[in-house]
């Protein structure tokens, strides 16, 4: 397996309150991206990055930011919650554009009140 | 737009076959993949196709036509541990994955 872990893996809070996530690998991969899952939906492509500092929009980015400092770490940022952000993230990883395979992380399930 | 169907759920009995199809209108193609997903868990890749044809991986099979923008997912010898969604995704013509809502299979005994 992949080694790909996120942190945390629950989290409730507030309307307003600003949360990070945090997606750490392993295995060197130089694609790392975050999506959204919620029911009904295909997983959604929030933003992803192909290298440190090199990130770049998906189709649901508002309301998120990413920053990679480091390869291994990969930061999602919600600046202020809202409920319709309540959702499972995962984040995963691949060894380049065109190889295609993901690796995922377990996910993240956030609940915003 | 960009848009992939797959049914919603299908219900299939233990060690029986079942067929799971995706079609897909896609700005360009890359290839396409299946995931496996239980419930709580992540998504594990299953297969991957490019060129028309059949991909045959243990009790798995993918198929893909290009030009009916078709896909199908065939599981044999169904086991109860093959209760899981299944997710299409397909790579467009600037590398990004599109998904499928997923395909939620119940095996009974």
């Amino acid at each position: 397996d992949a080694g790909i872990t996120q942190s945390p893996r629950h989290k409730v809070t507030e309307t307003g309150t600003p949360v990070t996530l945090r997606c750490h690998q392993t295995e060197n991969h130089r694609y790392m991206y975050w999506y959204r899952q919620d029911p009904g939906h295909g997983l959604r492509l929030i933003h992803y990055s192909y290298g440190v500092k090199d990130t770049d929009k998906g189709e649901v980015s508002d309301g998120y930011s990413v920053s990679r400092s480091k390869t291994e770490d990969f930061l999602l940022t919600l600046e202020s919650a809202t409920s319709s952000q309540t959702s499972v993230y995962f984040c995963a990883i691949s060894e380049g554009e065109e190889t295609g395979e993901l690796f995922f992380g377990e996910g993240s399930r956030l609940t915003v009140l | 737009g960009q848009n992939i169907d797959q049914p919603t759920e299908m219900t299939a009995t233990e060690g029986a076959i079942v067929q799971i199809n995706c079609t897909y209108q896609t700005s360009g193609f890359n290839g396409l993949f299946w995931y496996q997903q239980h419930a709580g868990e992540a998504p594990t890749f299953l297969s991957y196709n490019v060129l028309d044809g059949l991909e045959e991986k243990g009790r798995f099979s993918s198929f893909l036509s290009r030009s009916k923008g078709y896909s199908y997912l065939l599981l044999k010898e169904l086991q109860m541990k093959d209760s899981a969604s299944y997710l299409c995704a397909v790579r467009d013509s600037n590398y990004q994955l599109i998904w499928g809502a997923g395909t939620k299979l119940i095996i009974k005994p």
